[in-house]
């Protein structure tokens, strides 16, 4: 079965800690993408990238970092200096980066301790 | 730049009666438009994708969507709502490189 896989399904952050997200697709789409999401909010784009080795700021990028090693994977990382990371964070990826469709992770949930 | 307003936060319906989601769009050149849906603690499921080869889309789960370019809009309607229909609602406008969400629309489904 084709997808996109997120995890931990729920994650949790210490103060002052920085947390990992792993999201892995064998879609075999070149583009990734990370979005934040809050209640009332919609989806805010934090990263993507359109090929392996590259990868741009989205909309709210400040307190988060990414790599792009692989072509299936796209880890997102919660770094510290994000001062309010409690969110349900969603990963997708689409075959190229011109705005196509794009399918979506299961989602992971970061609370903070 | 591109945008999309959801005209209502959220929507109230009764089993077996019609559903209507209002989206608006603003984009500078002629768009791809899409609508998903997203069930509680879920990620997000594409319903149906416009992209300019007819007005009229059909989706998934009996759900359509009309283009109306004059009227900027890209409503999504159902005729009769099911109680598994009851979730979070996007609609979505293709941008350089990325997609721009709306705030999303919550249907409630009642019995």
């Amino acid at each position: 079965d084709g997808g996109i896989t997120q995890s931990p399904k729920y994650l949790f952050r210490k103060e002052g800690q920085n947390v990992t997200l792993s999201c892995e697709q064998n879609l075999n789409h070149d583009a990734m993408y990370w979005y934040r999401q809050d209640p009332g909010q919609g989806l805010r784009l934090i990263y993507y990238s359109q090929i392996v080795n590259d990868f741009q700021k989205g909309d709210i990028a400040e307190g988060y970092s990414v790599s792009r090693e692989k072509k299936e994977s796209f880890p997102l990382t919660v770094t510290s200096a994000q001062k309010n990371p409690t969110a349900f964070y969603l990963c997708a990826s689409s075959i190229g980066g011109r705005g196509e469709t794009q399918y979506f992770g299961p989602g992971t949930r970061l609370l903070v301790l | 730049a591109q945008s999309v307003t959801q005209l209502d936060s959220h929507v109230s319906v009764s089993e077996g009666t019609p559903v209507l989601l209002r989206c608006n769009y603003s984009s500078s050149y002629s768009p791809s438009l899409f609508w998903y849906v997203q069930h509680p603690n879920k990620g997000l499921q594409l319903l149906l994708k416009y992209t300019s080869a007819a007005t009229l889309v059909k989706g998934i789960n009996g759900f359509e969507a009309e283009f109306k370019k004059s009227e900027t809009s890209f409503h999504l309607t159902k005729p009769s709502a099911h109680m598994s229909d009851a979730a979070e609602y996007f609609c979505v406008v293709s941008g350089f490189q990325k997609l721009v969400f709306g705030t999303g629309t919550r249907l409630l489904v009642s019995p």
